[in-house]
This record gives C-alpha cells, sequence and structure tokens, in this order.
C-alpha cells in the first residue's frame, strides 16, 4: 500500500527567508501524482502545487517549487520570499494515475511565519 | 471556480445522537470524498462515492454510513454519535479520472464536538 511520511510536524522560518518541507512516499507503481495542498487557519484546504510523476522538470507555481526526486521518492516543497499568509498546515499527497481516485495525504507540516 | 459547502461549520452534539453532516457541489464532478482530521494524524479517509447511489468504505468507515441520491449532494451520517468522533470533517469533490483533473477540491469543514 502506498504511503506518505512528512517527517516534520512544525517548522518555523522568519519573513522573507526561504523553507522546504520535507515529503517522502512509498511506491511500487511508475505512474502517479504528487500534491502539497495548504490549509491556512479556519479556512478552506487548497491546492498548492501538483507534479505528474513521469514528467521530469520540477513544478513551479510562483514562489512554490517541488524538488522531486523519484528514485529517491522525495517530494519536498521550497517556499521562496515567506510571507505572513503562508503560515499553514502543508498536507503532501499521492494519487495513482491508474487505479481508483483516492488520494493519501500525509499527517501535515505546520508552518509558522515569524515577522 | 468550483464550489462545495458544508451544511454547518460547527456542530455540537449528544452521545448517542444521530448526525447529519451535509456537502453539496455545484460543479458536477463524479467523485466525493468524506475526511475526518485529527492533530498528528493528518486526514483519514472515511467514505468516497463514485456515482449516485455508489459508495465505497475508505479507511476508517466504522461507526459513519452515507448516502448519495443525487449528484450533487453527499451525506455524512452518525448513527449514534461517540465522543470518539469528535473531530473536524472534510468534505471534498473531484472529476472522474477520465474527466482529466486529478485534483481534489475541498469545502470549508465542520467541527463536530461531541459531548
Amino acid at each position: 500500500a502506498q504511503t506518505v511520511t512528512q517527517s516534520q510536524p512544525e517548522m518555523s522560518v522568519q519573513e522573507a527567508e526561504t523553507v522546504t518541507l520535507s515529503c517522502t512516499y512509498d511506491t511500487s507503481e511508475s505512474d502517479y501524482y504528487l500534491f502539497w495542498y495548504k490549509q491556512p487557519p479556519s479556512r478552506q484546504m487548497i491546492l498548492v502545487i501538483r507534479q505528474e510523476a513521469y514528467k521530469q522538470q520540477n513544478a513551479t507555481e510562483n514562489r512554490f517549487s517541488v524538488n522531486f526526486q523519484k528514485a529517491a521518492k522525495s517530494f519536498s516543497l521550497k517556499i521562496s520570499d515567506s510571507q505572513l499568509g503562508d503560515a499553514a498546515m502543508y498536507f503532501c499527497a499521492y494519487r495513482s494515475r491508474n487505479r481508483d481516485d483516492k488520494i493519501i495525504f500525509g499527517k501535515g507540516t505546520r508552518l509558522h511565519i515569524l515577522p | 471556480d468550483v464550489k462545495v459547502t458544508q451544511s454547518s461549520r460547527y456542530l455540537v452534539k449528544r452521545t448517542g445522537e444521530k448526525v447529519f453532516l451535509e456537502c453539496v457541489q455545484d460543479m458536477d464532478h463524479e467523485n466525493m470524498f468524506w475526511y475526518r482530521q485529527d492533530p498528528g494524524l493528518g486526514l483519514r479517509l472515511i467514505y468516497f462515492s463514485y456515482d449516485v447511489k455508489m459508495k465505497e468504505k475508505g479507511d476508517i468507515p466504522e461507526g459513519y454510513s452515507v448516502s448519495r441520491e443525487k449528484k450533487e449532494r453527499f451525506s455524512l451520517i452518525l448513527e449514534s454519535a461517540s465522543t470518539n468522533q469528535t473531530s473536524m470533517y472534510l468534505c471534498a469533490t473531484s472529476p472522474s479520472s477520465g474527466g482529466g483533473s486529478d485534483t481534489q477540491y475541498f469545502g470549508p469543514g465542520t467541527r463536530l464536538t461531541v459531548l
């Protein structure tokens, strides 16, 4: 069965600095999607960034980028120029491309932004 | 934009009560999901549905049931609420795999307290 592991329950970063959130996953499949979701305090969960496993190029969305290492089964999220609005719980998630539509989530990393 | 709404943001019930949590989406998505979110445990899938009147058990279905009579509405039912069901409940939707999207869209969540 697939699993997703986020080893950092909480992290802090100074405003305007760069922070990297770690995620590893376990799967025997070769074709899948990976996601980072953001859940701000008392607000709705939203998608930050997604990566298709067959694409070698790392996904980027403005200040958010990933480091996708398929062989190592690693999928870290880098946030550049951190802003107060980035404070949230971040979830790494996995979805098989070939099977049903379920998504498997990690346990989350709470990110604090220090002014 | 996809809109996913949940009937209540906060709910307080007593042990033994029957509880209904409703989720409604306006984007004609085939798939709907119910998760519970607990600190340190991340999101755990309770039930999901691929179509009207269809349901599949997730990872923690015990103590819950679901109903999907219409495509846009997915209800989670706690037949006899217990204190260990105090949690945040999240609804999510997604198009089917053939619909070209792999992302789930979340509702705002219902924080349920069972006394």
